[in-house]
């Protein structure tokens, strides 16, 4: 079945040490998107991709890290200069152009900084 | 900037009644989107419902719908005969078609529904 799949699930770190989250998707979307999470918060951008090779900052990009090397897989680091980095992470992606564009969102990944 | 806004306090709502979630939206862009997820608790968000700026009708999609009212610049959600796997949260989004097709998310709102 086509869908994007995030890994791990739940994911615990020790401070200081940087976590890569993966984000795979095999529905042939150009644009890829991360989003953060909090309790009782709403979804705030990371970075996001509307191309291979290509990346822009969202609104909270400091401490975070992505590459898109292929079209199917848009990878997160969680870098030890994220002051806060307990969240839960939801990637994204969607059909690029103007169109509606809805995104369709992986299960998410939980990050706890131990 | 874009800017949504939810401010709702958690609702509690009654199995096969109707539920209305309110969003309001600030944009200086003249053609956007507006979008209703719902987030159950296991995290996953579950698109629902699109509306363009320049649509002429309003959105439906079996049991949701939106209220869109371009003046006032609200696109609530309506919930009709609600049932029990309707327990969520529900985000409304924005995306303005200049720049680069961002996604804004609201704080979102919490609906239980009860037997």
């Amino acid at each position: 079945d086509g869908g994007i799949t995030q890994s791990p699930k739940y994911l615990f770190r020790k401070e200081g040490q940087n976590v890569t989250l993966s984000c795979e998707q095999n529905l042939n979307h150009d644009a890829m998107y991360w989003y953060r999470q909090d309790p009782g918060q709403g979804l705030r951008l990371i970075y996001y991709s509307q191309i291979v090779n290509d990346f822009q900052k969202g609104d909270i990009a400091e401490g975070y890290s992505v590459s898109r090397e292929k079209k199917e897989s848009f990878p997160l680091t969680v870098t030890s200069a994220q002051k806060n980095p307990t969240a839960f992470y939801l990637c994204a992606s969607r059909v690029g152009g103007l169109d509606t564009g809805e995104l369709f969102f992986g299960e998410g990944s939980r990050l706890t900084v131990l | 900037a874009q800017k949504i806004t939810q401010t709702q306090p958690g609702m509690f709502v009654q199995e096969k009644e109707a539920v209305t979630l309110d969003c309001t939206y600030d944009t200086s862009d003249p053609s956007y989107g507006l979008f209703w997820y719902k987030q159950p608790s296991s995290g996953e968000m579950i698109f629902l419902i699109y509306q363009g700026s320049y649509d002429q009708q309003n959105a439906t999609e079996g049991r949701y719908s939106l209220n869109f009212q371009k003046a006032r610049k609200s696109a609530n959600l309506v919930i009709s005969a609600s049932q029990l796997g309707d327990s969520a949260m529900y985000f409304c989004a924005m995306r303005a078609s200049y720049g680069n097709n961002r996604l804004a998310f609201g704080k979102g709102n919490q609906v239980v529904v009860i037997p």
